[in-house]
């Protein structure tokens, strides 16, 4: 199993500029979350899906649009980048079990490092 | 909404000795889970251990450790025998079990790194 894959790894763009980061994972999970990381403030919630079909804003969903494509693909779209989306950004799966092992439990993929310039 | 701080930005540790994060959480909630996460200068993320709010026992997987305080709403990780393999930014991180409707969504504290000396 790869998990959770990301692409691209890193990803320059201007200002402006529009681009899609494409998360999937092989795992059957049915909840899938795209956060941000930036320095001094941990992951940010951007957006995420609890399951196929369905997609909700997180905190800092401003400047982001989302597409749950199928069960396991969920892409992130940056519409017109703006300097401060420069950033790390991971997607993640969970299964949604309420109680037991592994509950709530996400699974990362290996992070997109995006600068704008 | 909950919030999850870290106070420690950094920490050391001298290998094979013994260091504890902190972690301080607020919520309305009774019923969640908290964990700890690593990630390393590689980038991934790799969940080090979970503690079940409804469960009075700390969590320990192998040289990991929690101090799980519901009343306090203070989760610290300990670190036992030191590795040089620790060295990682750690998050904290909470998730309401809010009868399923949190859908999982985590809430991160900003990290703690810790720098382990040979």
């Amino acid at each position: 199993n790869a998990g959770v894959t990301q692409t691209p790894k890193f990803q320059v763009l201007k200002t402006g500029q529009s681009m899609t980061l494409q998360c999937a994972q092989d795992m059957n999970h049915n909840s899938m979350y795209w956060y941000r990381q930036d320095p001094g403030m941990g992951l940010r919630l951007i957006y995420y899906s609890a399951s196929e079909g369905t997609t909700d804003k997180g905190e800092v969903p401003n400047g982001y649009n989302v597409s749950r494509l199928n069960k396991r693909e969920f892409s992130l779209r940056l519409e017109s980048a703006a300097p401060s989306q420069t950033s790390v950004y991971f997607c993640a799966s969970s299964e949604k079990k309420l109680a037991g092992p592994s509950s709530y439990e996400q699974y990362f993929g290996p992070g997109t490092r995006l600068t704008v310039t | 909404a909950q919030t999850v701080t870290q106070s420690q930005p950094e920490m050391s540790v001298q290998e094979a000795e013994t260091v504890t994060l902190s972690c301080t959480y607020d919520t309305s909630e009774s019923d969640y889970y908290l964990f700890w996460y690593k990630q390393p200068p590689s980038r991934q993320m790799i969940l080090v251990i979970r503690q079940e709010a409804y469960k009075q026992q700390n969590a320990t997987e192998n040289r990991f450790s929690v101090n799980f305080q519901k009343a306090a709403k203070s989760f610290s990780l300990k670190i036992s025998d030191s590795q040089l393999g620790d060295a990682a930014m750690y998050f904290c991180a909470y998730t309401p079990n809010a009868g399923g409707t949190s859908y999982g969504k985590l809430t991160f504290g900003q990290g703690t790194i810790l720098t382990v000396h040979p």
